[in-house]
């Protein structure tokens, strides 16, 4: 059973035109993490939730923004998708524990044209 | 977290053990290493972690040396299945921060 859930699997939008990723997760647990991952690249981490905390990294662009309205859920939203947003975004999960793993959600290809 | 390399590709005979190393020389005292992989257009999938101790579970097994700078991640019976880029990750052992991924290792399993 799937426990960290991305839907789309795929999603089409325009340049410039805002676009939200959704994540949902079963796992009931206090963290929730997003990753753009570009073609052959490794997966790069834009921000975290720890419960209602949220996270940014130093370089993640302002054009990125989220959202937890709840424990289960955690959205990304694009506010004016360029060309070079195309990517795959992950979301994943942890308990936030020492030592505790991440889950991984199967993401969403996002395509910009 | 401590920086990791590995190796760019590798490959392997199906039904053969893949041993992927990783070395982690900068690596402290409170960092976890991590592995994890990624088959193609799918996320990331946790193989294995540890501290200090060699570790086995049901998918592979984990080898780190004694002074923890380097490690080998060991797939016992490779199937083609097991084709995938594999992230060896260096991560401070507490709480909610992220997994920072390198650039990991084309393991490629050959018929």
């Amino acid at each position: 059973d799937a426990m960290v859930i991305q839907n789309p699997r795929y999603q089409v939008t325009q340049f410039g035109k805002p676009v939200t990723l959704s994540c949902s997760q079963t796992l009931n647990h206090n963290v929730m993490y997003w990753y753009q991952q570009k073609s052959s690249q490794a997966p790069k981490l834009l921000f975290h939730y720890y419960d209602k905390d949220f996270n940014n990294e130093a370089d993640t662009p302002d054009n990125f923004q989220s959202r937890r309205p709840n424990t289960s859920f955690c959205f990304l939203d694009i506010r004016s998708p360029g060309l070079g947003d195309a990517a795959m975004y992950l979301c994943a999960t942890s308990s936030g524990g020492p030592g505790e793993k991440l889950f991984f959600g199967s993401g969403t290809q996002l395509s910009v044209l | 977290d401590a920086k990791t390399t590995q190796p760019t590709s590798m490959d392997c005979a199906e039904g053969r053990a893949a041993n992927l190393p990783c070395n982690h020389s900068t690596i402290s005292g409170n960092e976890y290493v991590y592995w994890y992989r990624q088959i193609h257009s799918q996320g990331p999938q946790y193989i294995i972690h540890g501290l200090k101790n060699n570790e086995t579970n049901e998918m592979a097994s984990l080898i780190i040396t004694e002074d923890r700078k380097s490690s080998t991640l060991i797939l016992p019976h490779a199937t083609l299945r097991d084709t995938a880029v594999y992230y060896c990750i260096v991560r401070h052992q507490g709480g909610a921060d992220g997994l920072t991924f390198g650039k990991g290792t084309h393991l490629i399993i050959q018929p």
